[in-house]
């Protein structure tokens, strides 16, 4: 398994800033993904995130919203960027062990609201 | 029409059981299939995966594909309180890269 870690586990911003969500797992991984979960919703993708390559983002996303980073194969990093109140959701980032999703594992999130 | 579609519930069973959970998909494509469960305030959990048509057992959890209809469920047997949550059909993309689209989930209620 993998122990992922999230921080912040939660905020509450003001329209118009930018929030940075950090992502950490215990093991290398290749591939970790960023999901979006808005109140009552299920999961949505928001980008795949691998080390040494561009972000690919899903229809919907962009990077001047939601810029990534993946300096390493242990951590990697999303901005939420020029908030409004519409991003108020949580921020899930998981990890692909074996590249394979069988082994496909969430950290625990990270709830935003923006007032 | 939704790619994964499941009953939102919620879907009440008593304790002791059999609940059954049910998904559809769209992309004829997919290969493999995963069911979450996720706990009020939690983030989703893996509990079974399955990529061939017929049944996955995996202790009281059973899965079951049938690719030419489109379908997909999961029957936990012996419902405890403990199960209650959301559960979460997720399906892996064939448009080439490692991509799992999900289902809005189906919220199980287990009543002792």
């Amino acid at each position: 398994s993998a122990v992922i870690s999230q921080k912040p586990s939660r905020d509450i911003c003001q329209r118009g800033t930018s929030l940075t969500i950090q992502c950490q797992v215990d093991s290398q991984v290749t591939m970790m993904f960023w999901y979006r979960q808005q109140p009552g919703q299920s999961l949505t993708l928001i980008a795949t995130a691998n080390q040494g390559s561009e972000a690919t983002y899903e229809s919907g996303f962009v990077i001047d919203k939601f810029p990534i980073s993946r300096p390493n194969l242990t951590f990697s990093t999303l901005t939420v960027s020029n908030m409004s109140p519409e991003d108020s959701s949580i921020y899930l980032c998981s990890v692909d062990l074996r590249g394979v999703l069988e082994t496909q594992y969430f950290g625990p999130g990270t709830r935003l609201l923006v007032l | 029409q939704k790619e994964v579609e499941q009953n939102s519930g919620p879907l009440s069973v008593p304790e002791g059981a059999i609940a059954s959970l049910n998904c559809t998909y769209s992309d004829r494509g997919s290969q493999s299939f995963f069911w979450y469960r996720q706990y009020s305030g939690k983030s989703p959990e893996l509990i079974m995966f399955i990529y061939s048509n017929g049944d996955k057992e995996d202790g009281r959890f059973t899965a079951q594909l049938n690719k030419a209809s489109q379908y997909v469920s999961l029957l936990i047997r012996d419902s405890q309180p403990s199960d209650s949550a959301t559960y979460l059909c997720a399906v892996l993309f064939s448009g080439g890269y490692n991509k799992l689209i999900f289902g809005a989930g189906t919220r199980l209620a287990v009543h002792p």
